[in-house]
């Protein structure tokens, strides 16, 4: 049981360029999250999806894109990447209910110079 | 006004201190209330749950004051390997949209 997983674990990106950030769960959550965390700041929702076919946006979802077509494949797309997405990219996942816990990858880190 | 909010730090303390560290939350439709630790450089993960009652785990201790917006953390005995980022954890109804504090930094030094 691997939890959730994360590819790839570093990336440098020039301006303009485009990537998916892959996350994977094995543990069959209905919720997924994206999160971003700039340095020596919290976690800022991006996307989160509460199923297969279902995503939304959360507090920062410019520049980004989502797709949940399976429970366990969340993928996170920047089209145009900018300077400002330099950030480390998170992906949790949680069952249904209000006490459950997130669990999370161990992170993406992006640079875009 | 952020929906979570912390006191940053850094909370520098020697082993062996008591601290503690609180946390605000502005939606009082709010749900579900945890904190996380976060290691430099790594993924956050559950600390603790917290519950109207208090709760304790060991030398973690967790407060909720519904009526106050207002959620705490104590450490006692702090140890070396506590240093850490603390991050307390709003979810709203439903459970499906949760919002982080910035954390607070804390350092326990030998």
């Amino acid at each position: 049981n691997a939890g959730v997983t994360q590819t790839p674990k570093f990336r440098i990106l020039k301006i303009g360029q485009s990537m998916t950030l892959q996350c994977t769960q094995d543990m069959n959550h209905n919720y997924m999250y994206w999160y971003r965390q700039d340095p020596g700041m919290g976690l800022k929702l991006i996307y989160y999806s509460v199923g297969a076919g279902i995503t939304d946006k959360g507090e920062v979802p410019n520049g980004y894109n989502v797709s949940r077509s399976t429970t366990e494949d969340f993928p996170l797309r920047l089209e145009l990447a900018a300077p400002s997405q330099t950030s480390v990219y998170f992906c949790a996942a949680k069952e249904e209910g209000d006490s459950d816990t997130q669990y999370f990858g161990p992170g993406t880190r992006l640079t875009v110079l | 006004r952020k929906e979570v909010e912390q006191d940053p730090g850094p909370f520098n303390v020697p082993e062996g201190a008591t601290v503690a560290f609180n946390c605000t939350y502005s939606n009082s439709a709010s749900q579900s209330f945890f904190w996380y630790r976060q290691d430099c450089r790594k993924e956050p993960k559950l600390l603790m749950s917290v519950y109207s009652s208090g709760n304790e785990d060991g030398r973690f201790t967790a407060q909720l004051n519904r009526a106050s917006q207002y959620i705490s953390l104590l450490i006692r005995d702090s140890k070396l390997s506590d240093s850490a980022t603390y991050l307390c954890v709003v979810n709203n109804a439903g459970g499906f949209k949760t919002i982080f504090g910035a954390g607070t930094r804390l350092f326990v030094k030998a």
